[in-house]
């Protein structure tokens, strides 16, 4: 069983719907949680980055960690083709904080 | 503009071939490392440097090696090609070691044939 656990997609969505983006992990040290963002061919882009429970939105992004369930989301409001790319969730804590990856969920907002 | 570059952006060696994939960072970042990344298994660390004079082994280390001479050069060598290398591969850097990495290059496409 991997570390940590993301659906490969693709997930194909109307725009201007709510997404939602999950991943699940099974280490309890890990204490920051982060989304990434990669288009096409670019490289990774940190979207947000979340330390230990809760929630943090920015704009039209809201980061949600459970703890007790080991489990978190990204939520993107109002989605446009824009945000079509794939994400990622990483996850770090412990001894040397070394990022763990998921295998990235690829999304695709419909015009 | 301030950032990661990497260079080239695309490559292909053929088996047994060494190469150089190069990284340079301007930001005075202490944190720096490699990933390469492969359909459906995310991204994989291959070495990794907190500092000059400072580098490690990731999860997927053999057949590549590092150094780390100054802040902002952290190059990654190819020993000995091989079709298993063939994969798209980033460097990154960041301040803060908790966090992830906040800054990637835009890749290196290697092709092994």
């Amino acid at each position: 069983q991997k570390e940590v656990e993301q659906d490969p997609g693709p997930l194909s969505v109307p725009e201007g719907a709510i997404v939602s983006l999950n991943c699940t992990y099974s280490n309890s040290a890990f204490q920051y949680f982060m989304w990434y963002r990669q288009y096409s061919r670019k490289g990774p882009e940190l979207l947000m980055y979340t330390y230990s429970s809760g929630n943090k939105e920015d704009g039209r992004f809201t980061a949600q960690v459970d703890k007790s369930s080991k489990y978190i989301s990204l939520f993107i409001r109002d989605s446009q083709p824009s945000d079509s790319a794939t994400y990622l969730c990483a996850m770090s804590g412990g001894s040397n904080y070394q990022l763990i990856w998921g295998a990235g969920t690829k999304l695709i907002i419909k015009p | 503009n301030a950032g990661v570059t990497q260079t080239p952006k695309f490559q292909v060696l053929k088996t047994g071939q060494s190469m150089t994939l190069q990284c340079a960072q301007d930001m005075n970042h202490e944190y720096m490392s490699w990933y390469r990344q492969d359909p459906g298994m995310g991204l994989r660390l291959i070495h990794y440097s907190v500092g000059a004079g400072i580098t490690d082994q990731g999860e997927v280390p053999n057949g590549y090696n590092v150094s780390r001479s100054t802040t902002e050069d952290f190059p990654l060598r190819l020993l000995s090609a091989a079709p298993s290398q063939t994969s798209v591969y980033f460097c990154a850097s960041k301040g803060d070691r908790r966090l992830g990495e906040a800054f990637f290059g835009q890749g290196t496409r290697l092709t092994v044939v």
